[in-house]
């Protein structure tokens, strides 16, 4: 069973990058039919997708937040990972990493049971 | 791109159905067949509950349900369960230069 777990700093400061690591188990993912996906949620609001990599290293972001995020893949350790940079108070929220069926469906399963992060001096 | 438009709450008594509708417009739900919808129990990850407007994963109760017409998805509930009170996302695809969109939300009490 496909299970997925963030990792990374629970504290960032102002002006600094925001990092996160996603690691895969239970499968591949270097799988062909599936791409990796990163979405967030500020406490108490609703859900927002951030981007998606697929295994060979092609990204979409969403344009809101496309010139702060970068992606990556590390496949011998079935990880990817979200950079974001240039944080304010308002990028506080829990982030979730997700499989995401970007080529098909659409869709986001399975979830991470996702991080929080707060952007505080 | 704005998100997609849902009623910030809805409710129904056990035993009954409730819909839960997702606007978008002609350039997202209006025009592609990618819509799909999310439950979340408060402090946790969402859940995958029907994708591709009305296909259920693996072991969804077929209690949910999801259409659409024209540029408005629609999740149904039957049957409501006190377990059935959460928060409902939906999402759509949105074109190569704005893949995902969610809607704002909806809390679902059961009454």
């Amino acid at each position: 069973q496909l299970h997925l777990q963030e990792s990374g700093p629970g504290l960032v400061k102002p002006s600094d990058t925001l990092s996160l690591t996603c690691t895969v188990s239970g499968g591949s993912i270097s799988s062909h039919i599936f791409y990796w996906g990163w979405v967030r949620q500020p406490p108490g609001k609703g859900l927002e997708w951030i981007g998606t990599i697929y295994y060979s290293g092609s990204t979409y972001f969403n344009p809101s937040l496309r010139s702060r995020v970068t992606m990556s893949v590390d496949p011998p350790n079935n990880q990817f990972s979200l950079k974001l940079n240039s944080v304010t108070a308002a990028d506080t929220a829990v982030y979730y990493c997700a499989r995401h069926d970007y080529a098909d469906g659409n869709w986001f399963d399975p979830w991470g049971q996702g991080t929080l992060v707060i952007v505080s001096s | 791109q704005s998100a997609l438009t849902q009623p910030p709450s809805a409710s129904g008594s056990r035993g009954q159905s409730v819909t839960i509708s997702c606007t978008g417009t002609s350039s997202d739900v209006g025009s592609y067949n990618y819509v799909s919808w999310y439950q979340q129990h408060p402090g946790k990850a969402p859940k995958l509950l029907i994708y591709e407007i009305s296909k259920r994963p693996s072991g969804v109760p077929d209690r949910f349900s999801g259409s659409k017409s024209g540029s408005t998805a629609s999740l149904t509930v039957s049957g409501l369960q006190a377990e059935d009170e959460a928060d409902y996302y939906c999402t759509s695809y949105a074109g190569r230069n704005n893949p995902v969109l969610f809607g704002g939300g909806t809390t679902l009490t059961v009454l």
